[in-house]
């Protein structure tokens, strides 16, 4: 079965850098796209970007071009997540995905604290 | 970017009881890519419904959903007490919007 694991919780001081994993197994890694949504308390969720498995194309978000960047480790079937210039802002759990066109299964979710 | 707006805000219902949830799109949603997902509180979305009218794997039969262009609806036909939880759609034609969501509550 298709199974998506997350890395655990973060907290980082404003400014800094946060690089969070998600490790994929039960399926193709290479046909399907990993994305990546966070959502702040209480918000709707937000879609952030993608990657491809296989070809490794990426795909953003405008709210975070520049600041994000997708990249992927096929042969252990795992996609990374690196959030640069971290503000409050970025408090948020944090999920990866499973996706073709719509998103079917999701990791359990990190939360990234973002504290002085 | 297409705004998905959903309504009402809070739905509070009976079990047993008909819920019916709007999605309304900005715009029109490019194929019908139009998604809905329940999420409980400290878990992550669950895939109920894609391409706006296919139910995802292992979804029970009473979660429909119906709708085309800008207007789409996810109708739960007879609530058991765990479909209680906050309902988003999201539409993944131009990019990935979701919905501010739906809260399900117990009446």
């Amino acid at each position: 079965q298709v199974q998506v694991v997350q890395s655990g919780a973060e907290v980082k001081k404003p400014g800094a850098s946060v690089n969070l994993s998600c490790r994929t197994s039960g399926y193709n890694f290479a046909l399907y796209n990993i994305h990546w949504v966070r959502q702040a308390p209480g918000q709707r969720p937000e879609w952030m970007g993608w990657i491809h498995g296989g070809s490794g194309d990426t795909k953003f978000s405008q709210n975070f071009q520049g600041r994000v960047t997708i990249t992927k480790d096929t042969s252990a079937n795992i996609a990374y997540l690196d959030l640069t210039s971290l503000t409050s802002e970025d408090t948020a759990v944090y999920y990866c995905a499973r996706g073709g066109g719509f998103i079917d299964y999701w990791g359990q979710g990190t939360l990234v604290t973002v504290a002085s | 970017e297409i705004v998905l707006t959903q309504s009402p805000g809070t739905l509070s219902l009976s079990p047993g009881e008909r819920a019916t949830l709007s999605c309304r799109a900005s715009q029109s949603v490019s194929n019908n890519y139009l998604a809905w997902y329940q999420q409980k509180p400290g878990q992550a979305p669950r895939l109920l419904i894609y391409a706006a009218s296919s139910r995802a794997t292992g979804i029970p039969d009473r979660f429909s959903g119906s709708g085309s262009g800008t207007d789409f609806t996810l109708t739960i036909s007879r609530l058991e007490s765990e479909d209680f939880a906050v309902y988003y759609c999201q539409q993944y034609g131009s990019s990935y919007t979701f919905g501010q969501g739906t809260k399900l509550e117990i009446k």
